[in-house]
């Protein structure tokens, strides 16, 4: 049964601002939301995580409401560089496997 | 950026035959794992590795497989007698804590082809 839902695909122009809403309706008071993307042929890469509110990094952010039913990830100003899969994870305290859906394919238009 | 690195990037071998994947975690991380990925298919847990020891396991993770961290710095997953459906990407990943607060890291993996 997946913990998280995320569209399977999207797609975006170059410039723009793309977010990626998950949902997770189960998530427990100690959990986690962790973000990875994936490029083909290479490993997971982490991206950001959070608990509550907003997190923010180098390339991304991430807002999580207070009722932590879903999160969305932020990508400002997205390149052809950024197409790849997305992953959310609802990352188990304390159970140290990551459990992967099929993520979200986001397409990078020129 | 501290990486972890897997080798061989890609390893054919005969079915029937063992594998040995190799990898280098992070160096002060302490804890380890193994994933593998099936040609488009999900990223699937196999084993989570601390303290000289398997914490967590998958129905993957048979007798067919083991884990060793042989010293201070190599994380090794072997594989007896391949299978053809043992053909994936694997991926090792480290952290530096087991818990959800402490994002695991992985390496680009290796790809393994049983011919």
């Amino acid at each position: 049964l997946a913990k998280t839902t995320q569209p399977i695909s999207m797609d975006s122009y170059e410039g723009q601002e793309v977010n990626i809403t998950c949902s997770h309706n189960n998530i427990a008071t100690n959990d986690y939301i962790t973000w990875y993307q994936q490029f083909p042929s290479q490993g997971p890469r982490f991206i950001i995580q959070g608990y509550k509110t907003k997190v923010t990094n180098e390339v991304a952010s991430l807002f999580i409401p207070a009722d932590r039913k879903s999160s969305t990830l932020s990508l400002p100003r997205v390149s052809l560089s950024d197409t790849a899969v997305y992953y959310c994870l609802d990352a188990d305290f304390g159970n140290e496997k990551l459990t992967f859906g099929t993520g979200t394919r986001l397409t990078i238009i020129p | 950026e501290p990486e972890v690195t897997q080798t061989p990037s890609h390893q054919v071998t005969q079915m029937g035959q063992e594998v040995i994947l190799r990898c280098v975690p992070i160096s002060n991380h302490l804890y380890f794992y193994w994933y593998r990925q099936i040609l488009g298919q999900k990223v699937e847990f196999l084993v989570s590795f601390y303290n000289n020891e398997i914490s967590e396991k998958s129905e993957i993770f048979d007798d067919q497989f083991s884990v060793e961290r042989p010293d201070g710095s190599n994380f090794t997953l072997k594989i007896r007698s391949t299978k053809l459906e043992d053909s994936a990407m694997y991926f090792c990943a480290s952290s530096s804590q087991g818990v959800s607060d402490q994002p695991q890291h992985f390496g680009d993996g290796t790809r393994l082809s049983i011919l």
